[in-house]
């Protein structure tokens, strides 16, 4: 089945820019995705991509998506201490749009 | 606008027990969605509904788990007779008609506790 991979801790300086990783293996994914969830609270999406999209720019954050490499990444720019949260790279599943999540990035911000 | 509630926030039961699991999603969304994470693992899709049908229920994990949608309004997940493995995060999201391959709006979860 599909599988979706990421590291699972992120250590960033406030002001410096965090980049999360992902790798996923089905290539027939349409869409992928970027949760963010902070502590107590549920999911929240932060952004997503088309699968025939390379880049996406909104804000302070940069989604980069390689197809041939099965490579998906999250950029963020100038990180601050409320970015401090576990981050979901995530992709579409079955015809009926269930997700597949990987393992989540817990992203700590140090002042 | 209410977001998707779930209910109760924490739930600590004993091996053997009983526990019923709610989501609300948000009104008007046909489409409904389970998930849960257990420690340290990925977040797995369970089963999905479109108003008050399962449209895939591919995730449960055994017949120990019912999902039931009355009305297609809100949702309850039973577990029957709880394990320890069952502990975890459970998770709800919800999205308008036709709208399950964009965003998904999740709730805060429930975190059972399997004694």
């Amino acid at each position: 089945g599909e599988d979706v991979e990421q590291s699972l801790f992120l250590s960033v300086r406030e002001g410096d820019s965090s980049v999360i990783n992902c790798t996923y293996t089905d290539s027939s994914s349409t869409y992928l995705y970027w949760y963010k969830q902070e502590p107590g609270a549920g999911l929240q999406l932060l952004t997503y991509i088309f699968s025939n999209m390379d880049m996406k720019q909104d804000q302070r954050l940069t989604v980069l998506l390689n197809k041939k490499d099965k490579h998906l990444s999250l950029r963020i720019a100038d990180t601050q201490t409320g970015d401090s949260a576990i981050y979901f790279c995530a992709v579409s599943g079955g015809s009926q749009g269930n997700l597949i999540f990987g393992k989540g990035t817990k992203l700590s911000v140090k002042p | 606008e209410a977001g998707v509630t779930q209910f109760p926030s924490h739930s600590v039961i004993e091996k053997g027990q009983t526990v019923t699991l709610r989501c609300d999603p948000i009104s008007g969304h046909d489409n409904l969605y389970w998930y849960r994470r257990v420690m340290g693992k990925e977040i797995k899709f369970l089963l999905h509904f479109v108003k008050e049908s399962k449209q895939d229920e591919s995730g449960m994990p055994n017949n120990r788990f019912l999902a039931e949608r009355t009305g297609g309004t809100y949702s309850t997940l039973k577990v029957q007779p709880a394990e320890l493995e069952d502990s975890g995060v459970y998770f709800c999201a919800s999205s308008p008609p036709g709208g399950g391959r964009l965003e998904q709006f999740f709730g805060p979860g429930t975190r059972l506790t399997v004694l």
